[in-house]
């Protein structure tokens, strides 16, 4: 059981490259989430997705888009890459809410991104 | 819109020392509060509080929440330079399916 997996952990661009992060779980989670996270900043959310198929906007989405093609993926994309992108990205999964499930969010170990 | 705040954003204590961490909160139809430990890398989950007054323990480590004044405290005794690391606060209201983070409190443990 690995839990939340990212790839790739480190990543250069230069700026206008475009590239895309990875996100798996194995736990069978409907919620998928993309955070950035800067410093002083906490944690800002890009996107989410509560199933498969279904995407909405956090509280930090533009110059991102992603796609949940698979329930057990949830893809990070950067069309044209930008400096103030230079950041650290978390994936988390968490159940649906309810039935006596935690809201817990469980954590990927992050990506690190710079964009030059 | 829904809002975490926490404090201080930064705590350099002695080996031995306790600490509190706070965390305040304003959130439309509440219905649960989180605490994480970040070390290195990926959050790791500590408590989830629902309910006032109830507190929970983890060794050394005590949270509580107040819902009428709109807070959480998270207690760590005897601490340990292994405590070192962010603590992040999240809250999540019953309509919505994503946790607002808080700033994070920097705890650094000197020996």
């Amino acid at each position: 059981n690995a839990g939340v997996t990212q790839t790739p952990k480190f990543r250069v661009l230069k700026t206008g490259q475009s590239m895309t992060l990875l996100c798996a779980q194995d736990m069978n989670h409907e919620y998928m989430y993309w955070y950035r996270q800067d410093p002083g900043m906490g944690l800002r959310l890009i996107h989410y997705s509560v199933g498969e198929g279904t995407t909405a906007k956090g509280e930090v989405p533009d110059g991102y888009n992603v796609s949940r093609l698979k329930k057990q993926n949830f893809l990070l994309g950067l069309e044209s890459a930008a400096p103030s992108q230079t950041s650290v990205y978390f994936c988390a999964s968490s159940y649906t809410r309810g039935q006596g499930r935690t809201d817990t969010q469980y954590f990927g170990p992050g990506t690190r991104l710079t964009v030059l | 819109e829904d809002k975490v705040v926490q404090s201080p954003l930064s705590l350099v204590v002695h080996e031995g020392d306790t600490v509190t961490l706070n965390c305040s909160y304003e959130v439309t139809n509440f219905r649960s509060l989180l605490w994480y430990k970040q070390e290195k890398k990926a959050p790791t989950f500590l408590f989830m509080l629902t309910s006032s007054g109830i507190e929970k323990k983890s060794g050394r480590l005590s949270s509580i929440l107040d819902k009428k004044e709109l807070f959480s405290i998270l207690n760590i005794t005897a601490t340990q330079t292994g405590d070192s690391a962010i603590y992040l606060c999240a809250v999540l209201n019953q309509g919505a399916q994503k946790l607002v983070f808080g700033q994070g409190t920097r705890l650094t443990i000197n020996p």
